[in-house]
């Protein structure tokens, strides 16, 4: 039973033009959620998170949006430069402080 | 100050070898995670430590898996009588006390099970 979901395995976009990440989710007790950013070799790397009593949050060029009444949230990222180019992954989190994974959209950008 | 310290990186075991993976978190977080990421997946959670205690082992596959965190610092997760289903990337994260915390991932240790 996957609750949090990543559609898309793969995405290209042009450098400078946005990328826009997808999650759904099916648990409506998660009330936390974040994104981090995986290369290679490397562990994942925080990038943004949003608490679920709010419906946005910015932070440079990143900006998470967060639908609860469709369990949907998204990771915008503008413009996008090749240094961006990384496995995304989604994350959410309830109550204790685990959290639960998507299975990653590996984000090309193309100079 | 260092981030989440993890090893060995590599680890290559036969088939019913144990083996101890280790985790040296960030100075002063309290909270320690265990997770497990097979190939093409996203990490999926095994157990966590606050400070010494493990309060949730809810993600251990078998009891062939065992963590601890002795002192309320490092942790070491024990496989014991590997299997080549357990080859996979083993990730710990550290992060402050309490839920909301962001938890900092070390870059893992890759087991492979012959």
């Amino acid at each position: 039973d996957q609750q949090v979901k990543q559609n898309s395995p793969s995405l290209s976009v042009q450098e400078g033009r946005i990328s826009i990440l997808n999650c759904d989710y099916t648990n409506s007790m998660f009330d936390y959620f974040l994104w981090y950013k995986k290369y290679p070799a490397e562990g994942p790397t925080f990038l943004i998170s949003i608490s679920s009593i709010k419906d946005k949050n910015e932070d440079g060029r990143f900006t998470v949006f967060l639908n609860k009444s469709a369990k949907h949230l998204s990771l915008h990222i503008v413009p996008s430069q090749p240094g961006d180019s990384a496995v995304y992954f989604c994350a959410a989190s309830f109550g204790n402080e685990k959290l639960t994974f998507g299975t990653g959209t590996r984000l090309t950008i193309i100079p | 100050g260092a981030g989440v310290s993890q090893s060995p990186r590599y680890k290559v075991a036969k088939r019913g070898q144990d083996v101890a993976l280790r985790c040296d978190p960030i100075s002063g977080h309290v909270s320690l995670f265990w997770y497990q990421q097979a190939l093409g997946q996203g990490p999926e959670f095994l157990t966590y430590f606050q400070n010494e205690a493990q309060l949730d082992k809810s993600g251990l596959p078998s009891d062939r898996f065992f963590a601890e965190r002795p002192e309320g610092s490092v942790s070491t997760l024990k496989i014991q009588r590997t299997q080549q289903e357990d080859s996979a990337v083993y990730l710990c994260a550290s992060s402050l006390a309490g839920a909301k915390n962001i938890q900092y991932f070390g870059a893992g240790t890759r087991l492979s099970v012959l």
